[in-house]
């Protein structure tokens, strides 16, 4: 079955700068890629998402980028303010509908 | 849009009581509904995928007599954990997706504590 890699498990940036967090995934053919943002005592947001015939997509100051090859995807999140601080969570399925494999989470805390 | 409603939020109670947890979407039809336990500081873990009309799968090592999921409606599953223990003291989540391609949108969970 699907495994997904996430690193790091905690990621402390300064308020304006840039933070990326990054999953490797094992199989192929895996090719949708979501992320989510998970707030405190909060379910998981879906905050971005890339299909396997894109290579990258933004919206805003958060932007995904995807390698096939190297079975790789990661999250930036450019400018962080102190409300981008949670728990961010990547997956990977088959298809957008079926059942997720997550990574195991990073914590994320944007200091002012 | 894609909103889920996932209701009570917390749950106390003693060991041995049964309890339901209800994971409604609001403004779409969740063809597939999932379930996920998550313990603190780690990540989701699947319990099992239920679809409208149809019976639960379930997950590797998931007791399905010990977790009941019922999905009557394309608006409504329910989780319910039988003869709870303290051991089954978590964070429950439920997600939803409508058809076709549509991603997986989750409630904001269930704490459940049993003493």
């Amino acid at each position: 079955g699907e495994n997904v890699e996430q690193h790091p498990s905690t990621l402390s940036v300064q308020e304006g700068d840039s933070a990326v967090i990054k999953c490797t995934y094992s199989d192929s053919a895996s090719n949708y890629f979501p992320w989510y943002k998970q707030e405190l005592g909060k379910g998981p947001q879906l905050i971005i998402d890339i299909r396997s015939n894109v290579g990258e997509k933004k919206d805003q100051r958060i932007a995904v980028t995807l390698n096939k090859t190297a079975k790789h995807f990661s999250l930036h999140i450019t400018e962080t303010q102190p409300e981008d601080s949670a728990v961010y969570f990547c997956a990977a399925t088959k298809a957008a509908g079926n059942k997720l494999t997550f990574g195991g989470g990073t914590r994320v805390l944007v200091k002012p | 849009g894609a909103v889920v409603s996932q209701h009570p939020s917390r749950v106390i109670c003693k060991s041995g009581t049964s309890v339901k947890i209800e994971c409604r979407s609001l403004d779409f039809q969740a063809t597939t509904m999932f379930w996920y336990r998550q313990f603190p500081k780690q990540s989701l873990m699947l319990m099992a995928t239920s679809n409208e009309g149809s019976k639960a799968t379930y997950e590797q090592g998931v007791e399905k007599d010990k977790f009941l999921i019922n999905h009557a409606s394309l608006t409504l599953s329910t989780l319910t954990v039988t003869s709870a223990h303290p051991e089954d003291s978590s964070f429950y989540i439920c997600s939803a997706r409508g058809q076709g391609r549509e991603p997986q949108h989750f409630g904001d969970g269930t704490r459940l504590s049993i003493l």
